[in-house]
């Protein structure tokens, strides 16, 4: 069964501390894994994609990792902002289904000031 | 540049009542994507249209969820006789293109759907 397993399940830090969010996922075949940002009450929002070859994506302050060998996939976060308070969602792209993705819970990030 | 639009943004609805969900995807995109959201989960697919057909609705949870878009652009998610399992955040997201595996889905703020 497809499946992506984020950690933590939620996450408190200071303002200006840098922080690690992990993905691990079991997907195939696999095409490419994608990091999204949910605001509370919005939609997500795509932050990176990469595939099979790409190890490193950043965009601005995010910088996005892929070990497609061991199937893992981190999202670090430096200098952080209160508004990067939310929920961050790691998708897999490959599975069944008409869209063929599969999503995680997501990892729920607060940033105290 | 509007993006994805949904309206209601919240809905409370009596058990066993009829609810309409409206989305608006961005201009021009050919795919369209219903997701439902429970709390403190990720989306999980419910239907696809290509266009106005709908290509996939393997992800209904049942007969009661029925989707439409008429015209291809606009696009209703009904759902009969709600109960209250079906509280959650419906998402409609629309993409340029049909299915492939770098076309990009851009997401629209959801209805929060609250069954009483």
């Amino acid at each position: 069964k497809n499946q992506v397993e984020q950690s933590p399940q939620s996450l408190i830090i200071l303002e200006g501390k840098n922080c690690t969010l992990q993905c691990n996922y079991t997907v195939s075949p696999f095409s490419n894994l994608r990091w999204y940002k949910q605001d509370t009450g919005r939609g997500p929002v795509s932050l990176t994609i990469m595939t099979f070859s790409e190890n490193t994506k950043s965009n601005g302050r995010y910088t996005a990792t892929l070990d497609a060998d061991t199937k893992q996939s981190s999202l670090h976060i430096t200098a952080s902002q209160l508004s990067d308070s939310a929920s961050y969602i790691c998708v897999v792209r490959g599975g069944g289904g008409a869209d063929g993705l599969t999503f995680g819970k997501g990892t729920h990030l607060i940033i105290q000031p | 540049g509007a993006g994805v639009s949904q309206s209601p943004r919240y809905k409370v609805a009596k058990r066993g009542q009829d609810v309409a969900l409206r989305c608006d995807p961005i201009s021009g995109h050919v795919s369209l994507f219903w997701y439902q959201q429970a709390l403190g989960q990720g989306p999980e697919f419910l239907t696809y249209f290509q266009n106005e057909a709908q290509l996939d609705k393997s992800g209904l949870p049942s007969d009661r969820f029925f989707a439409e878009r008429p015209e291809g652009s606009v696009s209703t998610l009904k759902i009969q006789r709600t109960q209250q399992e079906d509280s959650a955040v419906y998402l409609c997201a629309s993409s340029p293109v049909g299915l492939g595996p770098y076309n990009e889905q851009f997401f629209g703020p959801g209805t929060r759907l609250t069954v009483l």
